[in-house]
């Protein structure tokens, strides 16, 4: 059974990079088929999509947060990655990696455990 | 304030009907497949509903979705406990060109 894993730190400084990574177990990035997500849900509140890549490294990213984003791939250790820079306390979150159907229907449906990111000096 | 509208609560019995809006925009909704999660407390949401009216497997005829104009809804029927949680739309928005979510409904189960 297909599944996600976040990891990274729970603690960042303002101003700093948030980096976070994505294990996917029993299921290869590599094979296409889906786009690999990111998705953060500030606490108590709705969601908010981050982004997404495909396999080839073809990437698209929120407009909100384009300027800050990066979410890449490494398919020998079938994990993506999410880089946000100049965090301020308004990027606190839970933060999830999320498999995306590829194509035009944009719906996730696998979902990672979802790691909690604070950001404070 | 999100761009699709969801109420922030319902509430219904056990074993009754309940029904869930989500309404957009012709930019969003009403050009773009709809899709609906379940969020129970402290835990990642799940995929209740995609393509409008779909389910993945494993999720139970109970729960139903619909779209008409700018407009959807998700049906929950034979209500249950453990239904109560919160409930997201989800969409395309064609001229933000972002996914979308609804701020979510919270659902009580009296």
């Amino acid at each position: 059974q297909v599944q996600l894993q976040e990891s990274g730190p729970g603690l960042v400084k303002p101003s700093q990079t948030l980096s976070l990574t994505c294990s996917v177990s029993d299921d290869s990035i590599s094979t296409g088929g889906y786009y690999w997500s990111w998705i953060r849900q500030h606490p108590g509140r709705g969601l908010e999509w981050i982004g997404y890549m495909y396999h080839t490294g073809h990437t698209y990213y929120n407009p909100s947060l384009k300027s800050r984003v990066t979410v890449s791939v490494d398919t020998s250790r079938n994990q993506f990655s999410l880089r946000l820079t100049s965090v301020t306390a308004a990027d606190t979150a839970v933060y999830y990696c999320v498999r995306q159907w590829f194509g035009a229907h944009y719906y996730f449906d696998l979902w990672g455990r979802g790691t909690l990111v604070t950001v404070s000096s | 304030q999100s761009v699709l509208t969801q109420p922030p609560s319902v509430s219904a019995a056990p074993g009754q009907k309940v029904t869930i809006s989500c309404s957009g925009s012709t930019s969003n909704i009403g050009s773009n497949y709809v899709s609906w999660y379940q969020q129970l407390p402290a835990t990642a949401p799940k995929l209740l509903i995609y393509d409008n009216d779909k389910r993945p497997s494993g999720i139970p005829d109970r729960f139903s979705g619909s779209k008409s104009g700018a407009s959807a809804t998700l049906g929950i029927t034979g209500l249950q406990s453990g239904d109560e949680a919160a409930y997201y739309c989800g969409t395309w928005d064609s001229s933000l060109n972002a996914v979308l979510f609804g701020g979510g409904t919270k659902l009580t189960v009296l």
